[in-house]
């Protein structure tokens, strides 16, 4: 069975503060890789896709990377529009898409 | 009006009522998703239609029954839940079902709790 486990479970940043999530996995042959941000009241929203080891991908202040066993978001200079929960899926051979619990992340100004 | 709507957002319901959830999408998308997003758990599949057929049912009891209409309208039944059934309920669409590797569009939710 695909597993994901997303750390730190809350992170708390000072406006500025860079810093890193991180979303490892275990799956039988990965298909893809998902991050999706979720705002307090709202269905998760799309971010990136990763589909190789070695893949980056950027959005503004975000970056996305991937390894064999785990992927990083790294935030750089966040600002209090940044705060949100960060969810991780991997998608396996089966198709199915597991997701993790997340990371909350809360920026102060 | 754009993208993926749930009503209503919210919903209190007694063990004993029966209540029904709507979603409609208006990306043109052929795979519709039931989700239930509980704190701090991963989100949960529930049902997965494709072409208006349900292709995925994930265990889950009986006392949630989906419909799906037409491409653009998808329910959600419920009947006699229990309050561990209290949670959000997410719905989604995607252009194909979850075999072409997609990202997934997301409504907002229905916040249910079961008293």
């Amino acid at each position: 069975e695909d597993q994901v486990t997303q750390s730190p479970e809350a992170l708390r940043l000072q406006e500025g503060e860079s810093s890193s999530l991180n979303c490892s996995y275990t799956v039988s042959g990965l298909r893809g890789l998902f991050w999706y941000r979720q705002d307090p009241g709202k269905g998760p929203e799309f971010l990136f896709t990763l589909y190789s080891a070695g893949e980056e991908k950027e959005k503004e202040r975000l970056k996305a990377t991937l390894t064999k066993k785990e992927s990083f978001l790294h935030i750089t200079a966040p600002k209090p529009e940044d705060s949100a929960t960060y969810l991780c899926a991997v998608q396996g051979n089966d198709y199915k898409l597991s997701f993790g619990a997340g990371t909350t992340v809360t920026v102060r100004a | 009006e754009t993208g993926v709507t749930q009503t209503p957002r919210h919903l209190v319901m007694g063990m004993t009522n029966k209540k029904s959830l709507k979603c409609e999408q208006h990306l043109g998308h052929n795979a519709m998703y039931w989700y239930k997003q509980s704190a701090k758990k991963p989100l949960e599949l529930m049902f997965v239609y494709s072409l208006e057929e349900r292709v995925e049912n994930n265990s889950v009891p009986s006392r949630f029954s989906p419909e799906c209409p037409n491409s653009s309208h998808l329910f959600l039944h419920l009947h006699t839940l229990q309050p561990e059934d209290s949670a959000l309920y997410l719905c989604a669409s995607s252009q194909e079902g979850l075999d072409q590797n997609e990202k997934l569009f997301f409504g907002s939710g229905t916040q249910l709790s079961v008293l």
